[in-house]
């Protein structure tokens, strides 16, 4: 079946600009997670979605950064006034039993966002 | 606060070599831990997950094992390949949500 998708594959913006990344997970699945890889740092978490439960927002670095996920299914991050430090990778999983020892996080191929 | 290390960070072996990444995080009480590889401009794709109550789990030429108490996982590769070219990062999954990232082991196999 169809694994997580995203879009855009690359997207480049001018500083200040504000961009929507989106990730469709895996149907069924009821997690959905965001993460940011940058050059030179490792993976981080950035937002955890888990049905209708309120999100863990936790891992988002400022307040620029927002995301939803509608319908419980598709969801879309928010950059607002991009600026350079934004630039790096960010990748969307989900899984179909957080919270077990035996939950697997599937991975999309990402989206590389380059704020000039 | 969980830290995840992964030694080496760089490796490079001869075609058929059997290999050893090593993983260790300072907090033991974890629900999982997961390997993953990654190719260059891609995604992750899952390797192993072995769960806590585990100590290894197999898939073809490759097997994971995990020592919980001392915080320590490996990931063997037998008789590695050109293929096997990428880098490999170890994940734990702590609190049942999102994963803590190893900074990763990039391994190149030459033939």
């Amino acid at each position: 079946g169809a694994g997580v998708s995203q879009s855009p594959s690359n997207k480049v913006t001018e500083k200040g600009k504000d961009v929507e990344l989106r990730c469709d997970p895996i149907s069924g699945h009821t997690a959905l997670y965001w993460y940011r890889q940058s050059l030179g740092q490792g993976l981080e978490f950035l937002i955890y979605f888990q049905g209708n439960s309120a999100p863990d927002k936790s891992g988002l670095p400022s307040d620029r950064f927002s995301a939803e996920r509608t319908g419980g299914s598709v969801s879309t991050l928010t950059i607002q006034r991009t600026q350079q430090e934004d630039s790096a990778v960010y990748l969307c999983a989900s899984s179909s039993s957080p919270g077990s020892t035996w939950d697997t996080q599937y991975f999309g191929p990402g989206t590389r966002l380059t704020v000039l | 606060k969980q830290e995840v290390t992964q030694i080496p960070a760089a490796l490079s072996v001869p075609e058929g070599e059997n290999l050893v990444l090593n993983c260790s995080f300072t907090d033991s009480a974890i629900y999982n831990l997961q390997w993953f590889r990654q190719d260059p401009g891609k995604g992750l794709t899952s390797l192993l997950l072995i769960q806590s109550s585990q100590r290894e789990q197999t898939s073809g030429r490759l097997n994971a094992s995990l020592d919980k108490s001392s915080g320590r996982s490996t990931l063997y590769i037998a008789a590695s390949q050109p293929g096997d070219s990428a880098t490999y990062l170890c994940a734990v999954n702590q609190a049942g949500t999102a994963l803590i990232f190893g900074k990763g082991t990039t391994l190149s196999v030459s033939s």
